[in-house]
């Protein structure tokens, strides 16, 4: 079976600095991984995805993610946050007919 | 285009009501399924479906029941409401869940449900 593990519940970072979210997935299928990112009161919206090929994928608002087969995992990279990255961001994996989803990791971007 | 729309949007019920969750899309999706969301839970499946008439149970589908009589519309109910119930709940849709996933899920903006 499928599943996700974030390693960090909270990430509080000041703003311009890098960040990384982190990601560890078990799968037991071929591996297509997602980044979602849920703006407060909103729903969640498709950052970026790792379905084959080049294993740096670049997604919407300057993040990027790195599949990392041997360690099993897609950690989230941002070179210089905004306050505006401030949301809840969700890692998932594909299952056998449905999109299983970390607990999530709140990132704050301070001034 | 729409997208997927959920209504409504805040709703307070009391132990042991009755009540339909609306989502509908515009996209001609095929697949659509709904989640519900719990501080420190992520996101968690309760049904699916993969077209007109077909749906499935999904990691916590106990008290909710739906069904698929359009490819717009995938109600959601609770059929009597319990405090383990209050969450907010997404449905979401996207073209396919064929053989390669490869579909973007296409979120609606939430339902968030009280129950006392």
């Amino acid at each position: 079976a499928q599943s996700v593990t974030q390693l960090d519940s909270q990430v509080p970072v000041f703003e311009e600095a890098p960040v990384e979210l982190r990601c560890n997935y078990s799968s037991s299928v071929s591996v297509y991984l997602f980044w979602y990112v849920q703006y407060p009161n909103q729903g969640l919206q498709l950052l970026l995805k790792y379905l084959s090929g080049s294993t740096l994928v670049k997604g919407i608002n300057g993040f990027e993610a790195e599949f990392n087969k041997s360690q099993t995992s897609f950690h989230l990279r941002k070179p210089s946050v905004h306050i505006s990255d401030t949301a809840e961001y969700f890692c998932a994996v594909m299952g056998r007919r449905e999109l299983v989803f970390g607990k999530g990791t709140k990132l704050t971007v301070n001034p | 285009n729409a997208g997927v729309t959920q209504t409504p949007k805040f709703q307070v019920l009391k132990t042991g009501q009755s009540m339909t969750l609306q989502c509908a899309q515009d996209m001609n999706h095929e697949y659509m399924s709904w989640y519900r969301q719990d501080p420190g839970m992520g996101l968690r499946l309760i049904h699916y479906s993969v077209g007109a008439g077909i749906t499935d149970q999904g990691e916590v589908p106990n008290g909710y029941n739906v069904s698929r009589s359009t490819t717009e519309d995938f109600p959601l109910r609770l059929l009597s409401a319990a405090p383990s119930q209050t969450s907010v709940y997404f449905c979401a849709s996207s073209y396919s869940m064929g053989t390669a996933f490869t579909d973007t899920q296409y979120f609606g903006p939430g339902t968030r449900l009280t129950v006392l």
